[in-house]
Protein backbone atom coordinates (compact mmCIF):
# COMPACT_ATOMS: atom_id res chain seq x y z
CA UNK A 1 0.00 0.00 0.00
CA UNK A 2 1.58 3.71 -0.67
CA UNK A 3 1.86 5.84 2.18
CA UNK A 4 3.15 9.38 2.42
CA UNK A 5 3.46 10.70 5.72
CA UNK A 6 4.37 14.21 5.93
CA UNK A 7 5.84 15.47 9.40
CA UNK A 8 8.19 18.56 10.50
CA UNK A 9 5.12 21.14 10.51
CA UNK A 10 4.70 23.57 13.27
CA UNK A 11 4.53 27.15 14.88
CA UNK A 12 7.44 29.25 13.50
CA UNK A 13 8.25 33.21 13.84
CA UNK A 14 8.23 35.12 10.28
CA UNK A 15 12.36 34.94 9.14
CA UNK A 16 12.36 31.37 10.65
CA UNK A 17 13.19 28.67 9.28
CA UNK A 18 11.65 24.80 9.08
CA UNK A 19 11.84 21.15 7.06
CA UNK A 20 9.37 19.49 6.50
CA UNK A 21 9.99 16.26 5.76
CA UNK A 22 7.48 13.02 4.09
CA UNK A 23 8.45 8.73 4.47
CA UNK A 24 7.13 7.02 1.37
CA UNK A 25 6.82 3.58 1.59
CA UNK A 26 4.40 0.88 -0.61
CA UNK A 27 6.22 1.65 -3.92
CA UNK A 28 10.07 1.85 -5.65
CA UNK A 29 10.62 5.62 -4.13
CA UNK A 30 13.29 6.05 -6.15
CA UNK A 31 11.88 6.02 -9.23
CA UNK A 32 9.26 8.62 -8.98
CA UNK A 33 9.30 12.33 -9.53
CA UNK A 34 8.17 14.10 -6.41
CA UNK A 35 5.91 17.07 -5.49
CA UNK A 36 4.67 19.39 -2.71
CA UNK A 37 1.68 21.44 -2.86
CA UNK A 38 0.10 23.92 -0.36
CA UNK A 39 -2.94 24.80 0.85
CA UNK A 40 -4.21 27.65 2.50
CA UNK A 41 -6.80 26.82 5.54
CA UNK A 42 -10.28 27.18 3.97
CA UNK A 43 -8.35 28.41 0.17
CA UNK A 44 -7.53 26.57 -2.45
CA UNK A 45 -4.58 24.44 -3.99
CA UNK A 46 -1.00 25.51 -4.87
CA UNK A 47 1.78 23.77 -6.54
CA UNK A 48 4.73 24.80 -4.68
CA UNK A 49 7.96 22.30 -6.08
CA UNK A 50 8.72 19.26 -7.31
CA UNK A 51 12.38 17.07 -7.67
CA UNK A 52 13.30 14.50 -10.34
CA UNK A 53 13.79 10.69 -9.30
CA UNK A 54 17.23 11.01 -8.33
CA UNK A 55 17.39 14.71 -7.53
CA UNK A 56 19.36 16.61 -9.88
CA UNK A 57 16.44 19.09 -11.41
CA UNK A 58 14.37 21.14 -9.13
CA UNK A 59 11.33 23.24 -9.98
CA UNK A 60 9.76 26.02 -7.70
CA UNK A 61 6.74 28.23 -8.03
CA UNK A 62 7.71 31.67 -7.68
CA UNK A 63 6.58 32.49 -4.94
CA UNK A 64 9.32 30.50 -2.86
CA UNK A 65 11.93 30.33 -5.22
CA UNK A 66 15.10 31.23 -3.28
CA UNK A 67 13.49 30.67 -0.01
CA UNK A 68 12.67 27.05 -0.44
CA UNK A 69 14.50 23.93 -1.08
CA UNK A 70 13.57 20.42 -1.99
CA UNK A 71 15.56 17.73 -1.77
CA UNK A 72 15.42 13.21 -1.41
CA UNK A 73 16.88 10.87 0.29
CA UNK A 74 16.32 8.08 -2.21
CA UNK A 75 18.47 5.89 0.48
CA UNK A 76 15.48 6.81 3.31
CA UNK A 77 12.64 6.77 1.11
CA UNK A 78 12.00 10.05 2.42
CA UNK A 79 11.54 13.80 0.70
CA UNK A 80 11.94 17.23 2.09
CA UNK A 81 11.22 20.63 1.66
CA UNK A 82 13.60 23.08 3.67
CA UNK A 83 11.75 26.58 4.28
CA UNK A 84 13.83 29.87 5.08
CA UNK A 85 13.03 33.15 5.62
CA UNK A 86 9.05 32.22 6.10
CA UNK A 87 6.40 34.37 5.62
CA UNK A 88 3.31 34.64 7.05
CA UNK A 89 1.72 34.34 3.65
CA UNK A 90 3.19 30.55 3.65
CA UNK A 91 0.66 29.68 6.41
CA UNK A 92 -0.67 26.31 5.01
CA UNK A 93 -0.76 22.92 5.23
CA UNK A 94 1.56 21.36 3.22
CA UNK A 95 0.97 18.22 1.25
CA UNK A 96 3.49 15.57 -0.71
CA UNK A 97 2.24 14.32 -3.34
CA UNK A 98 3.70 11.46 -5.99
CA UNK A 99 2.52 11.84 -9.89
CA UNK A 100 0.92 8.59 -11.45
CA UNK A 101 1.48 8.68 -15.03
CA UNK A 102 -0.42 7.48 -18.37
CA UNK A 103 0.75 7.39 -21.69
CA UNK A 104 -1.31 6.81 -25.04
CA UNK A 105 -1.38 7.47 -28.57
CA UNK A 106 2.88 9.02 -27.88
CA UNK A 107 1.55 11.35 -25.43
CA UNK A 108 2.27 10.76 -21.23
CA UNK A 109 -0.21 12.66 -18.55
CA UNK A 110 0.58 13.31 -15.38
CA UNK A 111 -1.68 13.42 -12.07
CA UNK A 112 -1.16 13.44 -8.46
CA UNK A 113 -2.34 9.87 -7.39
CA UNK A 114 -1.35 9.32 -3.53
CA UNK A 115 -0.85 12.56 -1.31
CA UNK A 116 0.07 12.56 1.86
CA UNK A 117 -2.60 13.81 5.03
CA UNK A 118 -0.75 17.06 4.77
CA UNK A 119 1.18 18.97 7.70
CA UNK A 120 0.67 22.44 8.49
CA UNK A 121 3.14 25.27 8.93
CA UNK A 122 1.83 28.83 10.66
CA UNK A 123 3.97 31.34 10.42
CA UNK A 124 3.22 33.71 13.07
CA UNK A 125 5.40 36.16 15.94
CA UNK B 1 1.94 30.35 -16.28
CA UNK B 2 -1.36 28.69 -17.41
CA UNK B 3 -4.21 30.27 -15.53
CA UNK B 4 -7.11 27.70 -14.86
CA UNK B 5 -10.74 29.57 -14.13
CA UNK B 6 -12.93 27.08 -12.22
CA UNK B 7 -16.83 27.84 -12.21
CA UNK B 8 -18.98 27.84 -10.52
CA UNK B 9 -16.95 28.52 -7.10
CA UNK B 10 -20.08 26.97 -5.07
CA UNK B 11 -23.23 25.62 -6.29
CA UNK B 12 -26.07 23.66 -4.04
CA UNK B 13 -27.97 20.66 -5.30
CA UNK B 14 -30.06 17.81 -3.97
CA UNK B 15 -29.24 14.33 -4.14
CA UNK B 16 -29.84 12.82 -7.45
CA UNK B 17 -29.27 16.21 -9.37
CA UNK B 18 -26.40 16.12 -12.65
CA UNK B 19 -24.08 18.35 -11.92
CA UNK B 20 -21.69 20.06 -14.04
CA UNK B 21 -18.57 21.72 -13.40
CA UNK B 22 -16.34 23.95 -15.66
CA UNK B 23 -12.68 24.65 -16.23
CA UNK B 24 -11.12 26.99 -18.39
CA UNK B 25 -7.21 27.26 -19.61
CA UNK B 26 -5.84 30.40 -20.52
CA UNK B 27 -3.92 28.51 -23.37
CA UNK B 28 -3.95 25.06 -24.98
CA UNK B 29 -3.68 22.23 -22.75
CA UNK B 30 -4.83 19.66 -24.48
CA UNK B 31 -5.76 16.65 -22.18
CA UNK B 32 -3.19 17.61 -19.42
CA UNK B 33 -6.73 18.22 -17.08
CA UNK B 34 -7.30 16.19 -13.72
CA UNK B 35 -10.29 16.66 -11.34
CA UNK B 36 -9.36 15.64 -7.65
CA UNK B 37 -12.32 16.03 -5.13
CA UNK B 38 -11.73 17.25 -1.15
CA UNK B 39 -13.29 16.65 2.00
CA UNK B 40 -12.92 18.77 4.67
CA UNK B 41 -9.35 17.96 6.74
CA UNK B 42 -8.44 15.82 4.12
CA UNK B 43 -6.00 15.49 1.34
CA UNK B 44 -7.43 15.63 -2.61
CA UNK B 45 -8.42 12.64 -4.05
CA UNK B 46 -7.90 11.80 -7.99
CA UNK B 47 -11.43 11.87 -9.79
CA UNK B 48 -10.06 11.96 -13.60
CA UNK B 49 -6.79 12.09 -14.94
CA UNK B 50 -6.13 12.97 -18.74
CA UNK B 51 -9.39 15.03 -18.92
CA UNK B 52 -11.68 11.74 -19.53
CA UNK B 53 -10.03 8.85 -17.95
CA UNK B 54 -11.65 7.80 -14.69
CA UNK B 55 -9.26 6.71 -12.05
CA UNK B 56 -9.63 3.33 -10.41
CA UNK B 57 -12.07 2.93 -7.93
CA UNK B 58 -14.00 6.04 -8.18
CA UNK B 59 -17.86 5.26 -9.11
CA UNK B 60 -19.04 5.58 -12.79
CA UNK B 61 -21.00 8.55 -11.90
CA UNK B 62 -18.07 10.75 -12.44
CA UNK B 63 -17.16 11.45 -15.97
CA UNK B 64 -14.66 14.27 -17.85
CA UNK B 65 -15.29 15.56 -20.75
CA UNK B 66 -13.33 18.33 -23.17
CA UNK B 67 -13.73 20.93 -25.89
CA UNK B 68 -10.85 22.53 -26.53
CA UNK B 69 -9.72 24.26 -23.88
CA UNK B 70 -12.91 23.60 -21.62
CA UNK B 71 -13.04 21.22 -19.45
CA UNK B 72 -16.29 19.56 -17.61
CA UNK B 73 -16.38 17.57 -14.66
CA UNK B 74 -20.07 15.82 -14.90
CA UNK B 75 -21.63 13.82 -11.42
CA UNK B 76 -24.53 12.23 -13.55
CA UNK B 77 -26.58 11.56 -10.07
CA UNK B 78 -25.62 13.39 -7.24
CA UNK B 79 -24.83 11.04 -4.16
CA UNK B 80 -24.88 12.14 -0.33
CA UNK B 81 -20.91 11.21 -0.21
CA UNK B 82 -20.10 13.89 -3.41
CA UNK B 83 -20.63 16.72 -1.15
CA UNK B 84 -16.91 17.94 -1.10
CA UNK B 85 -14.90 20.76 -3.29
CA UNK B 86 -13.63 19.74 -6.33
CA UNK B 87 -10.81 20.85 -8.16
CA UNK B 88 -9.16 21.06 -11.60
CA UNK B 89 -5.65 21.02 -12.23
CA UNK B 90 -3.14 21.39 -15.59
CA UNK B 91 -0.29 19.14 -16.06
CA UNK B 92 0.46 20.72 -19.52
CA UNK B 93 3.58 22.90 -17.90
CA UNK B 94 5.11 24.03 -14.68
CA UNK B 95 4.26 25.76 -12.62
CA UNK B 96 1.46 23.46 -12.28
CA UNK B 97 -1.62 24.92 -11.27
CA UNK B 98 -5.06 24.11 -10.07
CA UNK B 99 -8.59 25.99 -10.45
CA UNK B 100 -9.86 27.57 -7.49
CA UNK B 101 -12.35 24.37 -6.69
CA UNK B 102 -16.05 24.39 -6.46
CA UNK B 103 -17.98 23.76 -3.85
CA UNK B 104 -20.88 21.19 -3.76
CA UNK B 105 -23.42 22.06 -0.72
CA UNK B 106 -26.88 20.28 -0.17
CA UNK B 107 -29.96 21.76 -0.95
Amino acid sequence: EVQLVESGGGLVQPGGSLRLSCAASGFTFSSYWMHWVRQVPGKGLVWVSRINSDGSSTSYADSVKGRFTISRDNAKNTLYLQMNSLRAEDTAVYYCARPGRYCSGGSCYWYFDYWGQGTLVTVSS
Amino acid sequence: DIQMTQSPSSLSASVGDRVTITCRASQSISSYLNWYQQKPGKAPKLLIYAAFSLQSGVPSRFSGSASGTDFTLTISSLQPEDFATYYCQQSNSTPLTFGGGTKVEIK
